[in-house]
């Protein structure tokens, strides 16, 4: 079956540690996205990848780092920069739009919590 | 930051009755609009989406009300039902970018 898988489920990290998390796609989808979510917040948009080994800053990316080196994989860090990491982490991927075609529909996999201690 | 302002932020709507969520946008270059809905723990799933060279769309029980001109558009869920209660996104795409610009959600609880 095709899509997103997203590892582990939960996740529990004392502070100043760094932890990684799981993003895996068989959409064959060449963008992908992390998002965090708090409540009431909505998503917010950490990076973004629309090829392998390229990838932008979303809107709060600090103390969270990326890689992108297959196009099935897109792990995101969060290292002991961020200040308030305890959140649910999505990842989504998507075919990326280009100019004068219709939009492609991001899909999300079943997310990460990830709970500092 | 461009944003995408939803409202209300929580909804509580009899078994049968209508449920409305709207969403209001400034950037001019959006040209897609989707809706997701999200069950607790779960990621979001698209509901359904919407154009601006169109006003209404449908698909079965929920309905996408879009007013170009208010720079508004709207999600309408008709017979409500117990298993719609969720917390439901609206989101905007600017055209030539794969960037989903978010609303901050709204968590309908549909009472049986």
């Amino acid at each position: 079956d095709g899509g997103i898988t997203q590892s582990p489920k939960y996740l529990f990290r004392k502070e100043g540690q760094n932890v990684t998390l799981s993003c895996e796609q068989n959409l064959n989808h060449d963008a992908m996205y992390w998002y965090r979510q708090d409540p009431g917040q909505g998503l917010r948009l950490i990076y973004y990848s629309q090829i392998v080994n390229d990838f932008q800053k979303g809107d709060i990316a600090e103390g969270y780092s990326v890689s992108r080196e297959k196009k099935e994989s897109f792990p995101l860090t969060v290292t002991s920069a961020q200040k308030n990491p305890t959140a649910f982490y999505l990842c989504a991927s998507s075919i990326p739009t280009t100019w004068g075609t219709h939009t492609d529909t991001q899909y999300f996999g079943p997310g990460t919590r990830l709970t500092v201690l | 930051q461009q944003q995408v302002k939803q409202s209300p932020q929580s909804l509580i709507v009899q078994k049968g009755g209508i449920s409305i969520i709207n969403c209001a946008y400034e950037n001019t270059a959006f040209d897609y609009f989707p809706w997701y809905q999200q069950f607790p723990g779960k990621g979001p799933a698209l509901l359904i989406a919407i154009r601006p060279d169109v006003s209404e769309k449908k698909e079965g029980r929920f309905t996408i009300s879009f007013n170009k001109s208010a720079k508004q558009f709207s999600l309408h869920i008709m017979d409500s039902q117990p298993g719609d209660s969720a917390t439901y996104f609206c989101a905007a795409q600017e055209r030539g970018y794969s960037t989903l610009t978010f609303g901050k959600g709204t968590m309908l609880l549909v009472s049986p």
